[in-house]
């Protein structure tokens, strides 16, 4: 069965303290893995995509890596506007696969 | 530069009435879908389409309905309301479809039925 999870369903971090968030997925015909940032009360809002194990895409503070079993969201030293929803997701075929999400908070 | 607009952004329905959740997108994407969010269970596919006139089903289609008559325009109809249908409704487009380009997402509707 497809099936993406993402680890910690929580984080929080004192601003300027780095960590990393997780995707791990199970899917059958890989087309592209996806990461996306939601903030209360809004859509989704497309972060990265990955298509390869090795590959890693950055943007500001943020860094995804790309393995053939999971991915990884780094963030380096970050500030409270990064606190927000991070939600993965893998497509397969016609269909995306969303994983439920870590919720990111960011103390001053 | 509106991108994916969906209407309304609030909705109440009681159990057994029908309704119509709008979507548009001014971006000229050919695939458009429809996606429900729910505690606990992540964003999860209803139906989608890869142009107009053409329309398939997602993993959790049970009491919707769609069609497609042009490339800008989406809508989902609720036929007979459930309380099992309270969520928050997310239309998302794409250019080429998954894997060729992301989703883009509208800011989503949220449906309580009572």
């Amino acid at each position: 069965e497809d099936q993406v999870t993402q680890s910690p369903e929580a984080l929080r971090l004192q601003e300027g303290e780095s960590s990393s968030l997780n995707c791990s997925y199970t899917v059958s015909g890989l087309r592209g893995l996806f990461w996306y940032r939601q903030d209360p009360g809004k859509g989704p809002e497309f972060l990265f995509t990955l298509y390869s194990a090795g590959e890693e895409k950055e943007k500001e503070r943020l860094k995804a890596t790309l393995t053939k079993k999971e991915s990884f969201l780094h963030i380096t030293a970050p500030k409270p506007e990064d606190s927000a929803t991070y939600l993965c997701a893998v497509q397969a075929w016609n269909q995306f696969y969303f994983g439920t999400g870590t919720s990111l908070t960011v103390i001053p | 530069n509106a991108g994916v607009t969906q209407t309304p952004k609030f909705q109440v329905l009681k159990t057994g009435q029908s309704m119509t959740l709008q979507c548009a997108q001014d971006m000229n994407h050919e695939y458009m879908s429809w996606y429900r969010q729910d505690p606990g269970m992540g964003l999860r596919l209803i139906h989608y389409s890869v142009g107009a006139g053409i329309t398939d089903q997602g993993e959790v289609p049970n009491g919707y309905n769609v069609s497609r008559s042009t490339t800008e325009d989406f809508p989902l109809r609720l036929l007979s309301a459930a309380p099992s249908q309270t969520s928050v409704y997310f239309c998302a487009s794409s250019w080429g479809g998954p894997g060729n380009s992301p989703l883009h997402f509208g800011n989503g509707t949220r449906l309580t039925v009572t």
